[in-house]
């Protein structure tokens, strides 16, 4: 199996440019998830999806859209990019059914992205 | 405010020099705690739940402990391939929140 992956590994962007980042599990787990790691700070939750088909909103949602059209699948897109949005992406996926105890989330190798 | 905070920042041990690492977490409705440990340029890698307090949980030279406050991660005699930034999430009622990390070094 293998797990987590993620697409691109690096990418730089110009101010203003737009991209989509891909993340693909095989594990068929039901949530999946987009964070972003910046220095000094943890992990902060941009969206998350329960399910194929559904998406939500995490803590820090503006200026990026998510869509899961496939169960696998979850992608992260930036419509327009700005310096703001420099970060490490990580995807991670994490089984969960119902009013079930939380599980483990399983993360991807992350995506460094710099919008100059 | 639900929040998490890790202690110390940094942590340098000398191979063998056995440590804790501290999770302090205020949090409503605590559903369960989490332990990653991330390497340089890699994802966050997960180590142990715990779920009520009084759980302990332990993998090779590593120990989890959880009480009402907080969680310890206990390393025992560690290696130089125990270092790694340690991450700890907390799982309230609505959100997970994850701390800023430990940084541990293990020097041979």
């Amino acid at each position: 199996n293998a797990g987590v992956t993620q697409t691109p590994k690096f990418r730089v962007l110009k101010t203003g440019q737009s991209m989509t980042l891909l993340c693909a599990q095989d594990m068929n787990h039901e949530y999946m998830y987009w964070y972003r790691q910046d220095p000094g700070m943890g992990l902060r939750l941009i969206h998350y999806s329960v399910g194929e088909g559904t998406t939500a909103k995490g803590e820090v949602p503006d200026g990026y859209n998510v869509s899961r059209l496939k169960k696998q699948n979850f992608l992260l897109g930036l419509e327009s990019a700005a310096p703001s949005q420099t970060s490490v992406y990580f995807c991670a996926s994490s089984y969960q059914r119902g009013l079930a105890l939380p599980n483990e989330q399983f993360f991807g190798p992350g995506t460094r992205l710099t919008v100059l | 405010e639900d929040q998490v905070t890790q202690s110390p920042e940094a942590l340098r041990l000398q191979e063998g020099e056995s440590s804790s690492l501290n999770c302090s977490y205020t949090v409503s409705g605590l559903r369960g705690l989490f332990w990653y440990r991330q390497d340089p340029g890699k994802g966050p890698e997960f180590l142990f739940t715990l779920y009520s307090a009084g759980e302990e949980k332990e993998k090779e030279r590593l120990k989890a402990t959880l009480t009402k406050k907080e969680s310890f991660l206990h390393i025992t005699a560690p290696k130089p391939e125990d270092s790694a930034t340690y991450l700890c999430a907390v799982q309230g009622a609505n959100n997970l929140f994850f701390g800023t990390g430990t940084r541990l070094t293990v020097i041979p």
